[in-house]
């Protein structure tokens, strides 16, 4: 069965960098793009991009650019979310999503504190 | 961007009882409008795709309608697992937006 397992929590001082992982199996890694989507603490899903996973070639949405960048390794059907220079706001719990969300991740919560 | 609007934004309802969720895209989606449940601490679940198909396992009671800019989410027959916030998004146009989401509670 189609299944997407990411990283564990992070816990990170503002300032550093977080890599987000999101394993995929059930399916064939190349042939379904994979989007992001941040959910900040008691608010609601916020798309954040996708890449494809054919090419690689990453979109980023507004809002969403140059801190954030994804990537993937595709000898272990591995997309990759990382994330630098982190601040407060990027506390958030972060969600791989397959398709149009017919698959998604558990998420992984990075939070952002001195 | 393609803004998308829910209503109402919460909702108090009975186990039984029929509940509709209403969204709303600013431009013409055509049926490219997908319907998530999330409970809390837990990842979206994809309920509803291209505005009226059922995912695999999801249960007969849900259905989804509409097309274009007006799509609706009907729960027949609510369950006590169906109290949950549910959120459209739409996948017709770049970027991709959800909806803000409406949270169905207990009366």
């Amino acid at each position: 069965q189609v299944q997407l397992v990411q990283s564990g929590s992070e816990l990170k001082k503002p300032g550093a960098s977080v890599k987000v992982s999101c394993k995929a199996s059930g399916y064939a890694f190349t042939h379904y793009d994979m989007n992001w989507v941040r959910q900040a603490p008691g608010q609601g899903l916020e798309w954040m991009g996708w890449i494809s996973t054919n090419t690689g070639n990453p979109t980023y949405v507004q809002g969403f650019t140059g801190r954030f960048v994804f990537s993937l390794d595709t000898s272990v059907n591995t997309a990759y979310l990382q994330i630098s220079g982190l601040k407060a706001e990027d506390t958030a719990v972060y969600y791989c999503a397959r398709d149009a969300g017919s698959y998604w991740g558990q998420g992984t919560l990075v939070t952002v504190s001195s | 961007d393609v803004q998308m609007t829910q209503s109402p934004s919460s909702l108090s309802a009975s186990v039984g009882d029929r509940v509709t969720i209403t969204c709303r895209a600013s431009q013409d989606i055509s049926n490219f409008l997908a319907w998530f449940q999330q409970k809390p601490g837990k990842a979206p679940k994809s309920l509803i795709y291209g505005a009226t198909s059922l995912q695999s396992g999801i249960p007969s009671r849900f259905s989804g309608s509409g097309s274009g800019t007006h799509f609706t989410l009907t729960i027949s027959s609510l369950q006590p697992e169906d109290f949950a916030t549910y959120y459209c998004h739409q996948y017709n146009t770049y970027p991709f937006t959800f909806g803000p989401g409406t949270k169905v509670d207990t009366k």
